[in-house]
């Protein structure tokens, strides 16, 4: 069975800090993506991947890195944590372009 | 700029009735089109999807229906249970990207 593992279901941080997020794929899937979900806006993409050290911005990068330096592994960083950074993060895989996303469980990050 | 619109932030139906969801893109660039379900404290997963070279697309209850000249799309379920109450995402996936674009979502909720 598919599956998208995040690091964590709950993470505190203070502003300022520097902020890992990881998702690990067991799938071997291609692409993978960052979403943010605020109520009212949905899923807002931050970065997406398709290949190992390969890296696209979406729609909101401001604020965010990420790095891909294995297939299975995605991390998403905030290089210096700000309270209008606190929402849910979610990942994704997919095999390619037209084949649906596979969704993590989620990460509510909230930054103090 | 939101890309994919849903409109309506819930929706409330009978079990047993059909539940409508709706959904407006403006990119006439995008041509294949999915919906997830989303369960609070979960990630959303896949449903039904639909290429831009159909209009229809059927799968048990479910049913989407696109319609291109309106760029519109729609989620049928019939008939409506309760276990069918939960967070409704379209999301659009343009020609030669392989970036999706969400909608906000709407909230079915389902009464016995």
């Amino acid at each position: 069975d598919v599956k998208v593992t995040q690091s964590s279901r709950y993470l505190v941080k203070r502003t300022g800090e520097k902020v890992f997020l990881e998702c690990v794929q067991d799938m071997d899937h291609e692409n993978m993506f960052w979403y943010r979900q605020d109520p009212g806006l949905g899923l807002r993409l931050i970065y997406f991947s398709y290949d190992v050290k390969m890296k696209e911005k979406g729609d909101i990068p401001e604020g965010y890195s990420v790095s891909r330096e294995k297939k299975e592994r995605f991390s998403l960083i905030l290089e210096s944590a700000s309270t209008n950074q606190t929402s849910m993060y979610l990942c994704a895989s997919s095999r390619d372009r037209n084949q649906p996303q596979h969704f993590g469980d989620g990460t509510r990050l909230s930054i103090l | 700029d939101q890309q994919v619109k849903q409109n309506s932030p819930s929706l409330s139906v009978q079990e047993g009735r059909i539940s409508i969801l709706n959904c407006d893109y403006t990119n006439s660039m995008f041509d294949y089109f999915l919906w997830y379900k989303k369960y609070p404290a979960e990630g959303p997963t896949f449903l039904i999807s639909i290429s831009s070279i159909k209009d229809k697309n059927e799968d048990g209850r479910f049913t989407v229906f696109l319609n291109k000249s309106a760029k519109h799309l729609s989620l049928h379920i019939v008939p409506s249970q309760p276990g069918d109450s939960a967070v409704y995402f379209c999301a659009a996936i343009g020609y030669n990207n392989n970036d999706m674009r969400f909608g906000a979502g709407t909230r079915l909720t389902v009464k016995p």
